[in-house]
């Protein structure tokens, strides 16, 4: 079965710094995609970046770059030079080959920028 | 470009009442089709998912169910609402293959009193 682990509940940052939000994950299926959403008090569900397992490089958006580490399954968000609009729920989330379309969330991180 | 609307946005029902939250997807073809739910503070549980017309996959067993009469129509509903029934419903798309994200609806807001 798969498992995405997302330790950190809350996190807190000053408008301008950079942030770092932890996400590991557990499978045994050597293809999978793992997938950043952002998720505002809103609501709605925003994708925000993608890394392939078979990615040779590290995944950038913008500001949004993700820090995968193959062996220690790891796949954690890195926010570059945070903004107050940043404050919102992030979810990691996989996607495993075997599992077909099925996508398995985290328990996300709620994020708070302050001035 | 796709779209992806849902309705209604809020809805507050009593218990034992029927549900019937309904999305649709504009833009593309045979897209798959998600059903999920979040509680308050929570991440977001799949319910169903359908990859075409009439095929639909059911990962929590509950009092909910899921139909998609039309290729990008997809419909969660039940007979009677039960209060833990309660949450954000989520509907979602995406494109097969693990390398494509899924897009998603608005929500909507389910309160069961």
């Amino acid at each position: 079965a798969q498992k995405i682990t997302q330790t950190q509940p809350g996190m807190f940052v000053q408008e301008k710094e950079a942030v770092t939000l932890d996400c590991t994950y557990d499978t045994s299926d050597p293809s999978y995609g793992l997938f950043w959403y952002k998720q505002p008090s809103s609501g709605e569900m925003i994708f925000l970046i993608y890394q392939g397992s078979y990615d040779q490089q590290n995944a950038t958006e913008g500001r949004y770059s993700l820090n995968f580490q193959k062996a220690r399954k790891s796949a954690n968000l890195v926010i570059s030079a945070s903004q107050l609009g940043d404050s919102a729920m992030y979810f990691c989330a996989m996607r495993v080959q075997t599992s077909g379309s099925r996508l398995t969330f985290g328990e996300g991180t709620q994020l708070t920028v302050n001035p | 470009s796709q779209t992806i609307h849902q309705w209604p946005a809020t809805l507050v029902q009593p218990v034992g009442s029927p549900l019937s939250l309904e999305c649709t997807v504009e833009g593309t073809s045979n897209p798959n089709l998600y059903w999920y739910r979040q509680a308050a503070g929570r991440g977001l549980q799949l319910l169903f998912y359908s990859v075409g017309i009439g095929q639909i996959s059911s990962e929590v067993p509950q009092n909910l169910s899921a139909s998609r009469p039309q290729d990008r129509q997809f419909i969660l509903s039940s007979k009677k609402l039960l209060l833990s029934d309660s949450g954000f419903y989520l509907c979602a798309w995406s494109l097969t293959g693990i390398h494509y994200e899924q897009y998603f609806g608005p929500g909507t807001r389910l309160t069961v009193t």
